[in-house]
């Protein structure tokens, strides 16, 4: 079964600056991988997908990576701002049952 | 292009009663997962349907079930609510393309506590 971990659990930085967020997998048999964010109490707001074949993907100040033979993914953000505030989420796409599997999140708070 | 829209919102149940929540993906987007979100165990799969039918399955009990209707919209039910289905309920819709090039969107949830 597939287990995503991602590290750390929380971080706190301060405004301006950049940040890795950290996502593992287990199993590299995967279609995609997709990073997320959400707020207190919503639901999840897709920032960037991955596709197996792809190695990165950018959107803004946002830049996610993926290394399926070693089952990693980063999200880098640049110029952290307080509204970057949120708990980010990666999920891997299973291959099989099509199924997405979620990490427990990294809780992160941008300090003004 | 509207989101996906989740009915109720807000639900409050007692042990014992049951609840339905539904589910209407973005048009277009013949994929409906289902997921359950706790401080605990974080978010946990519950079902996918594409057209109609049930394509996978997490490991939750036959409490919790779901279909899906002829315009894609979904609805979930889970019987004899206990304390522990107190949870975030969140949907997610996909296009479901071939090659599993697939994002999925999610909408805002359903909030459902059970006392």
């Amino acid at each position: 079964k597939q287990e995503v971990t991602q590290i750390p659990a929380a971080l706190s930085v301060p405004e301006g600056e950049n940040l890795v967020l950290n996502c593992s997998f287990t199993d590299s048999a995967i279609y995609n991988l997709q990073w997320f964010r959400q707020d207190p109490g919503k639901g999840l707001t897709s920032l960037l997908l991955i596709q197996s074949s792809q190695r990165e993907q950018t959107s803004g100040r946002l830049n996610a990576s993926l290394d399926k033979s070693s089952g990693r993914s980063t999200l880098y953000i640049a110029a952290s701002q307080p509204g970057d505030s949120a708990t980010y989420l990666c999920a891997a796409h299973g291959l099989t049952g099509n199924q997405f599997y979620f990490g427990t999140g990294t809780s992160l708070t941008v300090i003004p | 292009k509207a989101g996906v829209t989740q009915t109720p919102r807000y639900l409050i149940k007692t042990r014992g009663q049951q609840v339905t929540l539904s589910c209407s993906p973005i048009s277009g987007h013949r994929s409906v997962s289902w997921y359950q979100q706790t401080p605990g165990q974080g978010l946990q799969f519950l079902f996918e349907y594409f057209s109609e039918t049930q394509r996978n399955k997490g490991n939750f009990p036959g409490r919790f079930s779901g279909r899906q209707f002829s315009n894609s919209r979904s609805e979930m039910n889970v019987s004899t609510l206990e304390l522990g289905d107190s949870a975030l309920y969140l949907c997610a819709s996909s296009l479901a393309l071939r090659g599993g090039i697939d994002e999925q969107f999610f909408g805002p949830g359903t909030r459902l506590t059970v006392l």
